[in-house]
């Protein structure tokens, strides 16, 4: 089965330009996560849909973050204008339904941005 | 405020020496209590979920535990194969759900 796919893996650019980071959740799983890693925070939540409706985006730091979820197969993540304090690594997660009891959640490999 | 934290942040083991990591939360109510291992360069991957205190999972070489308010991963005679971060998470049904994780515990195994 295929897992969540994340693209780019990597994504080096220069301060102000925009970033888009793209996600492929698994098949049939209702809830996609967007998380944050750096050495100093660990895993941060910045936003979560549920059925393609954003629930909470109380993480996304500021107003430069958006994310759009158009249908069940796929999400974006937008950075713009991107700084240098956005690098980090990026990773999308989804899950079944919470329904009958709580579902882990699997995890994309992420893609590791650098801003100039 | 609901928080987890991971201790030691580091452990180097000899290969076959066992050991316990640490997750001590707090949190208000307790839905889950996730284990999950991250590779370098890879996302984390799901180990166990635990449920309620005095409950136990294994796998291979792993097993988890879980008390109220802390939850430890004992590696039994680990293998180089094991050298991975080790992150903790919880979820609470008053924080709607969300899954609030540790910083992780980084696990180096010398062959």
């Amino acid at each position: 089965d295929a897992g969540v796919i994340q693209s780019p893996r990597h994504e080096v650019t220069e301060m102000g330009q925009e970033v888009t980071l793209r996600c492929k959740p698994i098949s049939g799983h209702d809830y996609l996560f967007w998380y944050r890693q750096t050495m100093m925070r660990g895993l941060e939540l910045l936003i979560y849909f549920n059925n393609n409706v954003p629930i909470d985006d109380s993480g996304m730091p500021e107003d430069r973050f958006s994310a759009k979820m158009p249908n069940a197969s796929f999400s974006t993540l937008k950075i713009q204008p991107s700084e240098p304090r956005d690098s980090a690594v990026y990773f999308c997660a989804s899950s079944p339904s919470l329904a009958g009891g709580t579902k882990p959640q699997h995890f994309g490999d992420g893609t590791r941005l650098s801003i100039l | 405020e609901d928080q987890v934290t991971q201790s030691p942040e580091a452990l180097r083991l000899q290969e076959g020496e066992s050991s316990s990591l640490n997750c001590s939360y707090t949190v208000s109510g307790l839905r889950g209590l996730f284990w999950y291992r991250q590779d370098p360069g890879k996302g984390p991957e799901f180990l166990f979920t635990l449920y309620s205190a005095g409950e136990e999972k294994e796998k291979e070489r792993l097993k988890a535990t879980l008390t109220k308010k802390e939850s430890f991963l004992h590696i039994t005679a680990p293998k180089p194969e094991d050298s991975a971060t080790y992150l903790c998470a919880v979820q609470s049904p008053y924080r709607d759900d969300k899954i609030i994780f540790g910083k992780g515990t980084r696990l180096h195994i010398l062959p």
